[in-house]
């Protein structure tokens, strides 16, 4: 079984450019997760999707930066006219549905490195 | 302060030590805890999950104490291998999905 599959594992992009960065969960997974680690420092949180829905986009800067799951496909993080701080390794988790009440640990892909010149 | 304060180390310890580390979180609602492993520019990977009863993974003891807010981690009889980033982790409730809180991290160096 595959896992969480992201793509492309590196990216440079200029300022001002578009980064498009894509999670293939794992087959039968329904939730999307994507955090970021900027150098030296921990992982964040930043959007929570369903398929077709976002359910919690908290950590989200609120420009610039969109996500979304779509019905069929991976799910995309876009980030739109790039600057140097958007400069990281973005990472994407995947789960099946929710059994309520229950909280399991997340997998992780291995990550899209983006760097921005 | 921080949702989860861990020491970032690094912690250098000759191979064959125990070497333990501490976690603290600040929210009393946290319901679930984890221990990931991070190596030098790769994903987190789940090490062990924590229990209010404690659990052990071979050379790897978890530990929880909810009155404190603290959690634990010990590794026995070191190795080269163990070498990496400890990364301290809590869900809050049940009702959010499974958002992870990361701690920043604990860096280990085992040496000869």
């Amino acid at each position: 079984n595959a896992g969480v599959m992201q793509n492309p594992r590196h990216l440079v992009r200029r300022r001002g450019q578009e980064a498009r960065l894509r999670c293939s969960p794992v087959k039968g997974h329904s939730h999307v997760y994507w955090y970021r680690q900027l150098p030296e420092e921990g992982l964040k949180f930043m959007v929570y999707l369903q398929k077709e829905n976002i359910i919690d986009e908290s950590g989200m800067p609120k420009e610039r930066f969109s996500a979304e799951f779509p019905k069929e496909g991976p799910s995309i993080l876009r980030i739109q006219q790039v600057v140097r701080g958007d400069s990281a390794a973005y990472f994407c988790a995947s789960s099946p549905p929710r059994r309520q009440g229950y909280n399991s640990p997340l997998h992780f892909g291995n990550g899209t490195r983006l760097t921005v010149t | 302060r921080k949702e989860v304060e861990q020491d970032p180390g690094p912690f250098n310890v000759p191979e064959g030590a125990t070497v333990a580390f501490n976690c603290t979180y600040s929210n009393s609602a946290s319901q679930s805890f984890f221990w990931y492993r991070q190596d030098c520019r790769k994903e987190p990977k789940l090490l062990m999950s924590v229990y209010s009863s404690g659990n052990e993974d071979g050379r790897f003891t978890a530990q929880l104490n909810r009155a404190s807010q603290y959690i634990s981690l010990l590794i026995r009889d070191s190795k080269l291998s163990d070498s990496a980033t400890y990364l301290c982790v809590v869900i809050v409730g049940t009702g959010g999905g499974n958002k992870l809180t990361f701690g920043t991290g604990t860096q280990l160096k085992v040496e000869l």
